[in-house]
């Protein structure tokens, strides 16, 4: 079975400063991968998704995230971040089974702090 | 630009009342997806619905949870009879299986029992 982990359950860093979130996934076939961002009190809003090509992929709000099939890992970068960026972050991989059926599994997020 | 709605975004109801959530996914999408959130459990996945049919609903505590399709422009979640337990943030997302894999959220519903 598909499974996701985000190592960092809380990262601060400060406005102006550069960001790498983790993420890792299990799964045997080729992922796809995503970002979503949630802020307090709302849903979730993709800020990304990989699905092949190239492994480098832009998103919205500055964000990119980078896929490494050798190191099982996602990470998601913004090189300086901003007030508005405090959220939580959710990874997430789409397993495709043998009948077509996705299941769309995310971890357990990553809590990011903003300071000045 | 297309969203998922949600209603109610709000509920409070005391325990062994029945609760429906609606959902209404955006227009072409084929596949709707249920999860719960809660700070403890984070989000798991209830259900799933593919061209209105369940796919998979492991998730979900059978002998109080149901979902359902009417028709693809509704997809309700109810919960009979409902526990505290089940306080959390509900959400469905919509996607479509073919094109680009992403799927978008609603809002949510908020449940409170008491």
């Amino acid at each position: 079975a598909q499974s996701v982990t985000q190592p960092d359950i809380h990262i601060t860093v400060s406005e102006g400063a550069s960001l790498e979130l983790r993420c890792n996934y299990s799964y045997g076939a080729t992922p796809y991968l995503f970002w979503y961002v949630q802020s307090p009190g709302q849903g979730l809003q993709l800020l990304l998704k990989y699905f092949s090509g190239d492994t480098l992929v832009q998103g919205i709000k500055g964000f990119e995230a980078e896929f490494k099939r050798s190191q099982s890992s996602f990470n998601l970068r913004k090189p300086s971040v901003h007030w508005s960026d405090a959220a939580e972050y959710f990874c997430a991989v789409v397993a495709i089974s043998n009948f077509g059926n996705e299941k769309l599994t995310f971890g357990t997020g990553t809590r990011l702090t903003i300071i000045p | 630009d297309a969203r998922v709605t949600q209603t109610p975004r709000h509920k409070v109801t005391e325990m062994g009342q029945e609760v429906t959530m609606r959902c209404q996914p955006i227009l072409g999408h084929n596949t709707v997806f249920w999860y719960r959130q809660t700070m403890m459990q984070g989000l798991e996945l209830l259900a799933y619905f593919r061209n209105r049919a369940p796919l998979d609903d492991s998730g979900m505590p059978k002998d109080r949870f149901s979902a359902e399709m009417p028709d693809a422009t509704l997809a309700t979640l109810k919960i009979q009879p409902s526990e505290p337990r089940d306080s959390a943030v509900y959400f469905c997302a919509s996607g479509f299986l073919g094109g680009d894999y992403g799927y978008t959220f609603g809002s949510g519903t908020r449940l409170t029992v008491v």
